[in-house]
Formats: C-alpha cells, structure tokens, sequence
C-alpha cells in the first residue's frame, strides 16, 4: 500500500464548476499536508498546506484534513480554465511523499 | 532570489553516458531535495541534504546515482552508466522550515536516455 493515494482522474468539469480532489494517507503520525499545482512539464508549485485537522482557506481554495479517516481534500470554488493542471497531494515531515496526482481539466 | 534553479533543463544522452544535474536553492535554505518523477506518477523521493550532510538516501537511488552538496549551497546529481529506465524528470526542492511546510520546487531536468 502507498503511504498516500490519489485518484488519477482525469477529471473534467465546465468552467464555475466547484472542484473536490482527495486523497487518502496511511500513517497517522504526520501532522502536516500539502497541496502543489503542477502544469504539463513544469515543476510543482505550493498551493498551500494544512496542520492537523480543520480546514484553511486561501482564495478559491479550501484544504481541509480530517485525521479520523485519513483523509485530505483540495476543493476549488468558481474553477477557471488556467486551473487546468496535476494536482498533487503530499505529506509533510522529514521528506515529502506524494500522491500520483489527480490531472483536471476545466472546459470554458 | 529567484527560485530554485536547475540546469540544464533538458538532456538527450547516449545509454551508457553519464549525466550531472546541478540545483542551486533559494539561498539560505538549508534542506534539499531530490525528487524523480515519471510521466503520470507523482514526484519520488530520491535524497535529502541538511546543509551538506546527507541525512537519507531512497532505495530507489541505486549505485550508479550519487550526490552532493558541498559547501550545504548547490547540489549536484550524478548518474553514471545511464539506462532507459533512468528517463524521467529530475526535480530539485528546497526548503528552510521543518517537516517541509514550505518546501519549493524548480522547474526540473528532464532526462531522455536513447
């Protein structure tokens, strides 16, 4: 089992749509998680990342980690056709280890 | 400061050929990180520097992978007698906070092995 798992997608939704990607992780002595960005041949950029449990906002973007069933979520509000691209969940520590990455697509 | 730097950004080399990636960090972060990543897989870790120690090594980071930090500022990635399999993208990640809250990444060498 992978310490951290992605649904591949792809996922497709019309521009406005509200978008939900999630994860799951296996080892609960982590705290920390971490959602990255990352377009076709480009390196992965920080969207943002969450202590714990609870929600943090930033913008369009919610991340949200709820510890009791492992799980991590990365919802997008009023998605644009430039939040096209991989998005990567990851859990923080000594290293970072990462999902596959969930690849959306938002058509105009 | 710029980001996280790494050259070249793309290598074509020979099966058999060694290859030297460089990363150089935002300046006065003392972690980085190596990370591979093959098309639709996301980013595996390879190896972390303290500073110029290095603190972990994957088992994915076979003999025939080597780095270094001298100095704890840039880092070099080697890879001798290249093979197909070593095609992939070669990401270079610093960060100066623990347990990687804010670790960045570069833009990434992408290696072809022919």
């Amino acid at each position: 089992q992978k310490e951290v798992e992605q649904d591949p997608g792809p996922l497709s939704v019309p521009e406005g749509a509200i978008v939900s990607l999630n994860c799951t992780y296996s080892n609960s002595a982590f705290q920390y998680f971490m959602w990255y960005r990352q377009y076709s041949r480009k390196g992965p950029e920080l969207l943002m990342y969450t202590y714990s449990s609870g929600n943090k906002e930033d913008g369009r973007f919610t991340a949200q980690v709820d510890k009791s069933s492992k799980y991590i979520s990365l919802f997008i509000r009023d998605s644009q056709p430039s939040d096209s691209a991989t998005y990567l969940c990851a859990r923080g520590g000594d290293k970072l280890i990462f999902g596959t990455g969930t690849r959306l697509q938002v058509f105009p | 400061d710029t980001g996280v730097s790494q050259n070249p950004r793309h290598k074509i080399t020979k099966r058999g050929q060694n290859v030297t990636f460089r990363c150089d960090p935002i300046s006065e972060h003392n972690r980085l990180y190596w990370y591979r990543q093959t098309l639709g897989q996301g980013p595996e870790f390879l190896t972390y520097f303290q500073n110029e120690a290095q603190l972990e090594k994957s088992r994915l980071l076979s003999d025939r992978f080597s780095a270094e930090r001298p100095k704890g500022s840039f880092s070099t990635l080697e890879i001798q007698r290249t093979e197909q399999g070593d095609s992939a993208m070669y990401l270079c990640a610093s960060s100066d906070v623990p347990l990687n809250t804010e670790a960045f990444f570069g833009q990434g060498t992408r290696l072809t092995v022919v």
